[in-house]
């Protein structure tokens, strides 16, 4: 089974921050690596996709990077309403998502 | 408007059964394929497991940690989704949701969730 890992577990920054979270496979999923935010009580939001596609409808303030083992989502200016958890998921054998990450308000 | 909504949650004992389902709307069902994934309380996202579509032989697969207690299956003529719950543990307690398995170009995501459906396994 793929795992994944995420890094940091929890941040906080303000509002109009850069925000980088990384992710990281346990083998080489080529670009199969996908984002989802999720604020509390809600069910998850599609993001990105392929490593770096976005979502119709998703800021482009978010974006994705990275192949192979080692992903990255970056949001370049935090805005209030990008306060959540954000999960990345591999695709490359069935799913599996990563533990999540955390970002809340400085 | 496209829109999946689980059912079927509740207070079940340990070793009982349950039966989860989820009503698709807006879409064609029978073109996706469909996943459960669950989110034990304060914890992340868990996958459950997916049916295929017709084209794929309605092929199902699971999460290796549920050692053949939950099947999932379904029924493109009423546009559901269910998932069959046996052998309820503690730690089967949860919100399940059910989502939309799209693809592009070979790649594969979960683009419509549900609001999810609360399981507590408890005596």
């Amino acid at each position: 089974d793929i795992q994944m890992t995420q890094s940091p577990s929890s941040l906080s920054a303000s509002v109009g921050d850069r925000v980088t979270i990384t992710c990281r496979a346990s083998q080489s999923i080529s670009s199969y690596l996908n984002w989802y935010q999720q604020k509390p009580g809600k069910a998850p939001k599609f993001l990105i996709y392929a490593a770096s596609s976005l979502q119709t409808g998703v800021p482009s303030r978010f974006s994705g990077s990275g192949s192979g083992t080692d992903f990255t989502l970056t949001i370049s200016s935090l805005q209030p309403e990008d306060f959540a958890t954000y999960y990345c998921q591999q695709s490359y054998s069935l799913f599996t998502f990563g533990p999540g990450t955390k970002v809340d308000i400085k | 408007e496209v829109q999946l909504v689980e059912s079927g949650g509740g207070l079940v004992q340990p070793g009982g059964s349950l039966r989860l389902s989820c009503a698709a709307s807006g879409f064609t069902f029978s073109d996706h394929y469909m996943d459960w994934v669950r989110q034990a309380p304060g914890k992340g996202l868990e996958w459950v497991g997916r049916t295929r579509n017709k084209a794929n032989s309605y092929t199902t697969e699971y999460a290796a940690s549920l050692k053949g207690r939950f099947t999932i299956s379904r029924d493109d003529s009423k546009n559901s989704l269910d998932l069959q719950m046996n052998s309820l543990k503690t730690e089967d307690t949860a919100v399940y949701y059910c989502a939309r398995v799209h693809s592009s170009s070979g790649y594969y995501y979960m683009d419509v969730w549900g609001k999810g459906t609360t399981v507590t396994v408890s005596s």
